[in-house]
């Protein structure tokens, strides 16, 4: 019974690269949200998708980042043209998105590193 | 802007005694209420979630709930060294699945043997 997996789980780029961090939802959901968290600070929420739909972005920074979750396959969260800033950890969870009363569950993040 | 306050810390306890850690919301609608747990370098885990105004007990953990002064606590009976982490408060801040999760950013608790 898997939970929420993230991969990969350290990610180095250089600058100006491309970064693709993967989340696979846990077995029943069909929502989930990305956040950013830098050292020693709170999460930061980016964008809560639902498969094919993206439901609030709010969070996403205008330019270089985007995300998706496609019918099949997991979500995905791509950073174009990285620079040192967006090193940080990125999490994902997940939720069955059945009500306002669902509970959202983490995998264990990317540390992305930005040399 | 939605906000979800919680005073950063860190909040020293001896071994044995209650934590109380506190938090305040800003958006009167916000209908869920959940308590996480994160530890150094890794992920947040789920304590406790709370949804009707009152008291809600999970072993040593109690969440408080008073939707009126838009206010949320947990309570840690009997702290042990092993509780000592990061506490985020999260509130669903809107009353349909298209709302999503904020954090606050986090409560650092010490217990101190």
């Amino acid at each position: 019974n898997a939970g929420v997996m993230q991969n990969p789980r350290h990610l180095v780029r250089r600058r100006g690269q491309e970064a693709r961090l993967r989340c696979s939802p846990m077995k029943g959901h069909s929502h989930v949200y990305w956040y950013r968290q830098l050292p020693e600070e709170g999460l930061k929420f980016m964008v809560y998708l639902q498969k094919e739909n993206i439901i609030d972005e709010s969070g996403m920074p205008k330019e270089r980042f985007s995300a998706e979750f496609p019918k099949e396959g997991p979500s995905i969260l791509r950073i174009q043209q990285v620079v040192r800033g967006d090193s940080a950890a990125y999490f994902c969870a997940s939720s069955s998105g059945t009500g306002v009363n669902t509970e959202a569950f983490f995998g264990q993040g990317t540390r992305l590193t930005v040399v | 802007q939605k906000e979800v306050e919680q005073n950063s810390g860190p909040l020293s306890v001896p071994e044995g005694a209650i934590a109380s850690l506190n938090c305040t919301y800003s958006d009167r609608v916000s209908q869920s209420f959940f308590w996480y747990r994160q530890y150094s370098g890794k992920s947040p885990e789920l304590i406790m979630s709370i949804y009707s105004n009152g008291d809600k007990e999970d072993g040593r953990f109690t969440a408080q709930l008073n939707k009126a002064s838009q206010y949320v606590s947990l309570l840690i009976r009997d702290s042990q060294p092993s509780d000592s982490a990061t506490y985020l408060c999260a509130v669903n801040e809107g009353y349909s699945s298209a709302s999503k999760i904020i954090f606050g950013s986090g409560t650092r608790l010490s217990i101190r043997p």
